[in-house]
């Protein structure tokens, strides 16, 4: 059974700092996702990651994927309070179906 | 260019009763999917639609269906429900058509179900 595991589950941090949110999977998989999800609001799509090495950003985010170490990473840098959400990563479940299966997700709190 | 849009968006229901969720996809759309977020998790999948027919599953019982209209909306409906089916249910859409999917799922703003 494929399991997606997040770290930390809760990042309290100070605007300016940098910080890395993990995700592990248990299973291979070459298609992975992030996600942002504010409160009480549905998710919005931040990245699409489809091969090993590949590297995304957008803003002050930077996604990246290791498929050899089922790991990919989200990368803070220099935060904003706007960038308080919850963040989550997914993996598609056999490749390329469009079953996802969630980490838990991480609550970024960036305090001014 | 309208996205996902669910209906309702809150519902309160007694335990036992039945519920319908509503999903309209994304225009241009084929594929849906349904997933259920329980407080302070991740969304966990529960079934997908194309062609009219539910394609895959979830670890979701029996009392959970599906249907796909011929306009890609869908239907999830809920029967004999608990108190731990209160949640927010999401739909998602995609355009998949048997081919490579490489866009990320456009999910609607979700229905929160509340069971008393």
């Amino acid at each position: 059974e494929l399991k997606v595991e997040q770290n930390p589950l809760f990042l309290s941090m100070q605007e300016g700092k940098n910080y890395t949110i993990y995700c592990n999977y248990s299973t291979t998989s070459d298609r992975l996702y992030w996600y942002r999800q504010d409160p009480g609001k549905s998710l919005e799509s931040l990245f699409v990651l489809l091969s090993n090495g590949a590297v995304k950003q957008e803003g002050r985010l930077m996604a990246s994927l290791d498929t050899k170490a089922r790991l990919s990473t989200l990368h803070i840098t220099a935060a904003v309070h706007d960038l308080s959400a919850t963040y989550f990563c997914a993996v598609d479940m056999a490749g390329n179906t469009g079953k996802l299966i969630f980490g838990q997700g991480t609550t970024l709190q960036v305090k001014p | 260019d309208a996205g996902v849009t669910q209906s309702p968006t809150h519902l309160i229901k007694t335990r036992g009763q039945q519920v319908t969720l509503r999903c309209s996809p994304k225009s241009g759309h084929d594929t849906v999917s349904w997933y259920q977020q329980a407080l302070g998790q991740g969304p966990q999948f529960i079934f997908q639609y194309y062609e009219e027919e539910e394609r895959q599953r979830g670890n979701f019982p029996d009392r959970f269906s599906g249907h796909q209209f011929p306009n890609y909306s869908s239907e999830l409906n809920v029967n004999a429900l608990l108190l731990g089916d209160s949640a927010l249910y999401l739909c998602a859409s995609s355009l998949f058509g048997g081919q490579i999917y490489n866009s990320p799922l456009h999910f609607g703003n979700g229905t929160r179900l509340t069971v008393t």
